[in-house]
């Protein structure tokens, strides 16, 4: 089966640009995350969506940053415009719904460098 | 926000030994998940922990549900060249969101052969 897709797997852009991740997550799966992975302050969650709609999105650091899920087997997570602090790795995750506990299931995430 | 404690921040060990990591919190969790991120890679989840005082092994790899409920271990014995990469301890808040988890920052583990 394949996992949770994700695409780019590395980008890099210039300060000011819009950058656009996307996600393709496991079939059957209702619940995606996004999360950002940085060093300084790990594993970030940014926002999470069941069954397509976002149910929190308190992570999502600023106006800048933007997600959809407008089916169930895609979303996007946005930046515009794209600054230097948002260089990071980007993963997305899923997991069914109704899941008792959290068993994600992440993507090889896209590695943003904003220069 | 909520926080782990996880230690070793990193691991220098040779190939064959054994390896102990573990996380604190100041809050009690109803869930305990250890995971591991190999270069380049997402985490994989190793080992679930479902209940206060829970045993669970998965191959070499061994983790424990503190029975305060506010910590974990993870323990992995006769380590390999392959066990080299991060581990994450993670935790599901008993009062908060259940789409929620809080990662600890990670143990860097390197086998040397």
């Amino acid at each position: 089966d394949a996992g949770v897709i994700q695409s780019p797997r590395h980008e890099v852009t210039e300060m000011g640009q819009e950058v656009t991740l996307r996600c393709k997550p496991i079939s059957g799966h209702n619940s995606l995350f996004w999360y950002r992975q940085t060093m300084m302050r790990g594993l970030e969650l940014l926002i999470y969506f069941n069954n397509n709609v976002p149910i929190d999105d308190s992570g999502m650091p600023e106006d800048r940053f933007s997600a959809k899920m407008p089916n169930a087997s895609f979303s996007t997570l946005k930046i515009q415009p794209s600054e230097p602090r948002d260089s990071a790795v980007y993963f997305c995750a899923s997991c069914p719904l109704g899941q008792l506990n959290e068993k994600l299931f992440f993507g090889s995430g896209t590695q943003l460098s904003v220069l | 926000g909520q926080q782990l404690n996880q230690s070793p921040q990193s691991m220098f060990i040779q190939e064959g030994e054994d390896v102990s990591m573990n996380c604190t919190s100041s809050s009690i969790f109803n869930t305990w998940l250890w995971y591991k991120q190999d270069p380049g890679e997402g985490p994989v989840l190793l080992i679930a922990l479902y209940k206060a005082g829970e045993l669970t092994s998965n191959g070499r790899l061994t983790a424990q549900f503190g029975i305060t409920r506010k910590d974990s271990f993870l323990n992995i014995s006769a380590s390999i060249p392959s066990d080299v990469g991060i581990y994450f301890c993670a935790g599901q808040l008993s009062s908060g969101s259940a789409r929620q988890l809080t990662f600890g920052s990670g143990t860097q583990l390197t086998v040397l052969p």
